[in-house]
């Protein structure tokens, strides 16, 4: 099945510096990648859309200066999180889907990120 | 009203018991319908996945949407300790350009 890679999966960083985020999509080819945040023992809110070769579109309330997503690539993903604080602190979860198989959303294995 | 409500639970139920997992939803936009189960600090990982009203069949899990009354579950059979995980329920809307509308998540525990 299809597999989405996410790197890295644990980091820690100081207050008011970035963290980049990637995310590949290792067997197919995604023109959309989505971003997740989830809260401890909460779930997964949708952050933003990635589409290959123009603008992320961001959900409601979430601040696209904040959340930098680059889509390079048909397999590549990147959120960096600028000036990093620690209300930041959350497990960010990218996901993709092969739309040539038909199958449902796949996920990576997500990434912790703790702001000092 | 959310637009997908999930009891968070704690269910604990025997090994071998039957589970049966629930989401209502509120939009009729959403035409697809997964279930993903997610252990601590993991990524989810997808169990089933479908976009029609009925019942799919994969192994000890079954996937039940009724669109008529915007309601979906998700039954695991002969139920495992290795089952214990959250389990979330996934609403999309279009054909692959859509994130998904996440439930809660239902903590789920299978005692030996």
């Amino acid at each position: 099945g299809a597999v989405v890679s996410q790197h890295p999966s644990r980091v820690i960083c100081k207050s008011g510096t970035s963290v980049k985020i990637e995310c590949r999509s290792l067997d197919f080819q995604a023109t959309t990648m989505f971003w997740y945040r989830q809260f401890p023992k909460k779930s997964l809110m949708l952050m933003a859309t990635s589409n290959e070769g123009s603008k992320a579109t961001y959900e409601q309330g979430v601040e696209k200066d904040k959340f930098l997503i680059n889509h390079a690539s048909l397999t590549l993903s990147t959120l960096t999180v600028t000036s990093a604080h620690p209300e930041d602190s959350s497990f960010y979860i990218c996901s993709a889907r092969d739309l040539g198989t038909g199958d449902g959303y796949t996920f990576g294995s997500g990434t912790r990120l703790t702001v000092v | 009203q959310k637009e997908v409500e999930q009891d968070p639970g704690p269910l604990s139920v025997p090994e071998g018991a039957i589970v049966s997992l629930n989401c209502t939803y509120s939009n009729s936009a959403f035409q697809y319908f997964m279930w993903y189960r997610q252990y601590s600090r993991k990524g989810p990982e997808l169990l089933m996945y479908t976009y029609s009203s009925g019942n799919k069949e994969d192994g000890r899990f079954t996937a039940q949407v009724d669109k008529s009354s915007k309601y979906i579950s998700l039954f695991i059979r002969d139920s495992q300790p290795s089952d214990s995980a959250t389990y979330l329920c996934a609403l999309g809307k279009g054909g692959g350009a859509d994130g998904l509308t996440f439930g809660k998540g239902t903590h789920l525990i299978i005692q030996p």
